[in-house]
Formats: C-alpha cells, structure tokens, sequence
C-alpha cells in the first residue's frame, strides 16, 4: 500500500496563478484532511472531508476550495495565490472522525512569489 | 493564545541522553493526547496516543498527562540520533478535530 500520496511535491506560483493540490489514500478512509504547516504554527487545518462528496471548513479556509468526488482523493485549490499562501501542506485521512491516528503524506511545498 | 502551547527549540542533547518534551493546553474538554514524530521534509506520523491522565509507556518512549496542570510530556530515553526530529504534540476533545502544537525540533549528537 503506498498509503498517502500527494503530487506535486514542489511548486513555484505567481501572485494570482491558480492550481490544484492531489491527496490519494488506498486505505479507504472516510475522512480527509488538508493542513498548512508553517514555521512555528503548527498544522492547522484548511478543509476536511467526512465521505465522499463532503467538504467542510477548517480552522483557516480562506482563498482554498476543496473536492471530494471519488473516496480516495481530495483536492485542495487555490484560485488566485496569494504570497500568504507560501507554504508546506500535508493531506491526511483517517478511518473515523476525530480518529487519534491520521495518516500523513509526504508534503506538498509551495513558494508564491 | 494559542490552544496548544510548545516550545519550539531545538533541543540538543547527547546520544545516549533522556530527551524531555512538553506541552501545555487550555481547554479543560480535551481528552486526547498524541504525540507525532515529524521527520525533515517528511509528514508527521503517530507516536504516542494516551487518554486522560497518567502515563503510557512503549519502549524507549514514555507520555505523562497532568489534565489538573493541564500538561503533557514526552521523555525518550537512551535517545539515539535516529530520533532527531520534530515531536509535535496534539490535542482533541471527544469526537472533534484534532488541535497541533507547533512543534519542538530535537537533534542528538553522535
């Protein structure tokens, strides 16, 4: 099982470019999860999934969007790139809601300029 | 403030030496407690998980929690240089999302 991967694994973005970030689990895990994780700050959570077809807010949502059409992948856009937006973010699913064990990809690192 | 409070380092100590980490929390209604290892360029992975107060203990690695301090520890003994790593500590109330602290980057020297 390659469990959580997520592509691209670096990208470069102008202000105002857009693109879209890939997670993929084969565990087929209900939920998902999108994380930003910045020097000092932790992970905080972007967007998250509880099934197929479902999005909901995290803690810091603004200028993202989400998808969840098919149950192994959740996509993470961004519309307009904001310098703000510059840096490293890590999908996640786990079996159950709030479940203590979420499993990580590898990272996905993104410089705005 | 923040609901997870952790001091970022690092923390250098000698191969050999007990690594000692801590967090502290402010909600009263978290009840779950993790530990995650985050190694360089790597996604975070779970380490220890403990419920309510008291300690866990799993080989080298042992979680205290102080739910009337609202305080949680992480000790590795017999550290090695494998363990060099960001340790991130986690919270969460039943049922909810889980909280991170920012991190504590540890290295230990050879």
């Amino acid at each position: 099982n390659a469990g959580v991967t997520q592509t691209p694994k670096f990208r470069v973005l102008k202000t105002g470019q857009s693109m879209t970030l890939l997670c993929a689990q084969d565990m087929n895990h209900e939920y998902m999860y999108w994380y930003r994780q910045d020097p000092g700050m932790g992970l905080r959570l972007i967007h998250y999934s509880v099934g197929e077809g479902t999005t909901a807010k995290g803690e810091v949502p603004d200028g993202y969007n989400v998808s969840r059409l098919k149950k192994q992948n959740f996509l993470l856009g961004l519309e307009s790139a904001a310098p703000s937006q510059t840096s490293v973010y890590f999908c996640a699913s786990s079996r159950l809601a709030g479940e203590e064990t979420q499993y990580f990809g590898p990272g996905t690192r993104l410089l705005v300029l | 403030q923040k609901e997870v409070e952790q001091d970022p380092g690092p923390l250098s100590v000698p191969e050999g030496a007990i690594v000692s980490l801590n967090c502290t929390y402010s909600n009263s209604a978290f009840q779950y407690f993790m530990w995650y290892r985050q190694y360089s360029r790597k996604g975070p992975e779970l380490l220890m998980y403990t419920y309510s107060s008291g300690n866990k203990e799993d080989g080298r690695f042992t979680a205290q929690v102080d739910k009337s301090s609202k305080y949680i520890s992480l000790f590795i003994r017999d550290s090695q240089p494998s363990d060099s790593a960001t340790y991130l500590c986690a919270v969460k109330a039943a049922g909810n999302k889980l909280t991170f602290g920012g991190g504590t980057r540890v290295l230990v020297k050879p």
